[in-house]
């Protein structure tokens, strides 16, 4: 499995735009790129999932190189509710596929 | 209504006890798993069901057993409780190969005194 390798944490101030980078060298040809949110005392969350280029939902923007070797998060104009800690994660969507978290990014929005 | 659900929330036990964990969940998700919060935060996978067959069994003490009456429930039953047992367990549900991710429950925060 490609391990992960991501910020420990970041600070951002409230309406600012947040990139969190993931370096994960090793993946495969079939693996795809997830991240997820968690808050304290919850379960992760499901962001955003992508292959290769730009993916954008209505939460957030993933941007993979074509190499695929990194991919970065983009949260835009962050607010106080979005200090979480954010996990990126590769793996196959396969049955056998066990998604294998890292230690996550820290984020920590103030005013 | 909560798409993956777990009971109990809290879980206080003494060592030695055997308690279960219960968990469905309503996505019509064919895959299931269990996963382990320890005190560092470090999430780890324990177990996956594919429609009921046991996939995924990580090197977790065979104290630790799960079981799947059906694809949409998969409960995790422990033995003889330990001290290091005490963390927050999460279930989770996908779909294999639709690229929508795991979908967690909220949590069972053991704790084993």
């Amino acid at each position: 499995l490609a391990k992960t390798t991501q910020p420990i944490s970041m600070d951002s101030y409230e309406g600012q735009e947040v990139n969190i980078t993931c370096s994960h060298n090793n993946i495969a040809t079939n693996d795809y790129i997830t991240w997820y949110q968690q808050f304290p005392s919850q379960g992760p969350r499901f962001i955003i999932q992508g292959y290769k280029t730009k993916v954008t939902n209505e939460v957030a923007s993933l941007f993979i190189p074509a190499d695929r070797k990194s991919s970065t998060l983009s949260l835009p104009r962050v607010s106080l509710s979005d200090t979480a800690v954010y996990y990126c994660l590769v793996g196959s969507t396969g049955t056998a596929s066990k998604l294998t978290f890292g230690t996550g990014t820290r984020l920590q929005v103030t005013l | 209504d909560t798409a993956v659900s777990q009971t109990p929330k809290y879980l206080v036990t003494q060592m030695g006890n055997d308690k279960s964990i219960k968990c469905e969940q309503n996505l019509g998700h064919d895959t299931m798993y269990w996963y382990k919060q320890d005190s560092k935060k470090f999430l780890k996978i324990m177990f996956s069901y594919n429609n009921k067959e046991l996939i995924i069994n990580e090197t977790v003490p065979n104290r630790f057993s799960p079981k799947s009456p059906d694809k949409a429930h998969l409960n995790l039953h422990i033995n003889s409780l330990e001290l290091g047992d005490s963390a927050v367990y999460f279930c989770a549900s996908s779909q294999v190969g639709s690229g929508g991710g795991y979908t967690f429950g909220s949590g069972t925060r053991l704790t084993v005194v």
